[in-house]
């Protein structure tokens, strides 16, 4: 049962280009959506979020669209440094009546090229 | 910066064994989580915590399972008797205050090996 889906398990990217990470959710309930990156042994490390009554929110070179009717958001990174190369997780959760637990999806690997 | 820390950074088991990771939140945040990666997959929930009761937990969150916070900065979860399948990175997470949407901040996590 997955109700966040990256379908994308690998993007390669080279620098200076921008980086587009795709999620699809399932769960009509979501309204709180987050990007985390993570690196080997290491915990996940929040990046961006958005509420779903928003459509866009913007930080510095990461940018995500949320796409309520298509249940579909997308991380924009641009652009693209090799630094950048990591897993990065989807996460939504239903924020009305709970503690906003985390569904996570599957991760994109993301690898900058110099 | 505050940040979530987590201890032991491994742990190694024989399956039956009783185990305890730690975690000490944000000092401020009030919503507390468990997470497990089973490698190669994806992170799952296991449990949220606040006010000093589960709020919420997943099926993975059976009985040999339990959280405690034993003082005002350390977050606990048992595993009672280990199995194999319980083999995993467990991570920590912690939220801030009551009513604001935010994120979850996580630990580095503990690399769980049951044997």
């Amino acid at each position: 049962d997955q109700q966040v889906k990256q379908n994308s398990p690998s993007l390669s990217v080279q620098e200076g280009r921008i980086s587009i990470l795709n999620c699809d959710y399932t769960n009509s309930m979501f309204d709180y959506f987050l990007w985390y990156k993570k690196y080997p042994a290491e915990g996940p490390t929040f990046l961006i979020s958005i509420s779903s009554i928003k459509d866009k929110n913007e930080d510095g070179r990461f940018t995500v669209f949320l796409n309520k009717s298509a249940k579909h958001l997308s991380l924009h990174i641009v652009p693209s440094q090799p630094g950048d190369s990591a897993v990065y997780f989807c996460a939504a959760s239903a924020t009305g009546g709970s503690q906003g637990n985390l569904i996570f999806g599957k991760g994109t690997k993301l690898s900058v090229k110099p | 910066e505050p940040e979530v820390t987590q201890t032991p950074s491994h742990q190694v088991t024989q399956m039956g064994q009783e185990v305890i990771l730690r975690c000490v939140p944000i000092s401020n945040h009030l919503y507390f989580y468990w997470y497990r990666q089973i490698l190669g997959q994806k992170v799952e929930f296991l449990v949220s915590f606040y006010n000093n009761e589960i709020s919420e937990k997943s099926e993975i969150f059976d009985d040999q399972f339990s959280v405690e916070r034993p003082d005002g900065s350390n977050f606990t979860l048992k595993i009672r008797s280990t199995k194999l399948e319980d083999s995993a990175m467990y991570f920590c997470a912690s939220k801030g205050p009551a009513g604001i949407i935010n994120e979850q901040f996580f630990g580095p996590g503990t690399r769980l090996t049951v044997l």
